[in-house]
């Protein structure tokens, strides 16, 4: 069965230091990948998804990216974090065309940024 | 502009009652799909029921079915006989297939938390 792994699952960092999410996929090849975030009390917000390897695709222009080094692997990083970067990140995979498959989430990391 | 739109930001229903949430979204894509999540205070997103583009039965599954309305374009999820477990934030998305490549992009709406009374 296919299982997905995110950490750390809390996080607090000051502001202008670096960040690093992991999220990795067990049981499947060639996802589908996204990172969200919610910030509190809002919806989820998507930033990036990706279709293979090295294969991102942003959402919002801002001080994150991400990187797909493996075919199950997806990372989310910041140079410098900002207090605006606290929220709520969950990391998400679906096969590759599947049309009524639904995205399987992570339990999230909690960030905060202070 | 909204890619999915859900209008209220949150509901109250009686417990054993039934009770709708809305969801309208924009796409130009004919193929596409519509999910439904229920996020409890823990944070877990739980899918609940899906809606393809070409289905042409509304979907069902246990005590939720959504009411989908293609012309209005609106995928309402209607809970039936209400439990007080289903309070939570109840989240409305897209999967577009934006053509080809296998690129199928995942939109949310902003949710409604639905509580439920005893």
């Amino acid at each position: 069965s296919q299982t997905i792994h995110q950490w750390p699952a809390t996080l607090v960092q000051p502001v202008g230091s670096p960040l690093s999410l992991e999220c990795t996929v067990e049981g499947t090849s060639n996802p589908n990948l996204y990172w969200y975030r919610q910030a509190a009390g809002r919806g989820l917000q998507l930033l990036f998804y990706s279709v293979g390897i090295g294969q991102i695709s942003s959402e919002v222009p801002q001080n994150l990216s991400a990187s797909r080094p493996q075919d199950r692997q997806f990372i989310l990083s910041s140079k410098k974090l900002l207090l605006s970067d606290s929220g709520f990140y969950l990391c998400a995979w679906r096969p590759t065309g599947t049309g009524n498959s639904p995205l399987h989430f992570g339990n999230g990391t909690r960030l905060t940024v202070t | 502009a909204q890619k999915i739109t859900q209008t209220q930001p949150g509901m109250f229903v009686q417990e054993k009652e039934a009770v709708t949430l809305d969801c309208t979204y924009d796409t130009s894509d004919p193929s596409y799909g519509l999910f439904w999540y229920k996020q409890p205070s823990s944070g877990e997103m739980i899918f609940l029921i899906y809606q393809g583009s070409y289905d042409q039965q509304n979907a069902t599954e246990g005590r939720y079915s959504l009411n989908f309305q293609k012309a209005r374009k609106s995928a309402n999820l209607v809970i039936s006989a209400s439990q007080l477990g289903d309070s939570a934030m109840y989240f409305c998305a897209m999967r577009e297939d934006l053509n080809s490549g296998g690129y199928q992009k995942v939109t949310f709406g902003i949710g409604t938390k639905l509580q439920v009374i005893p």
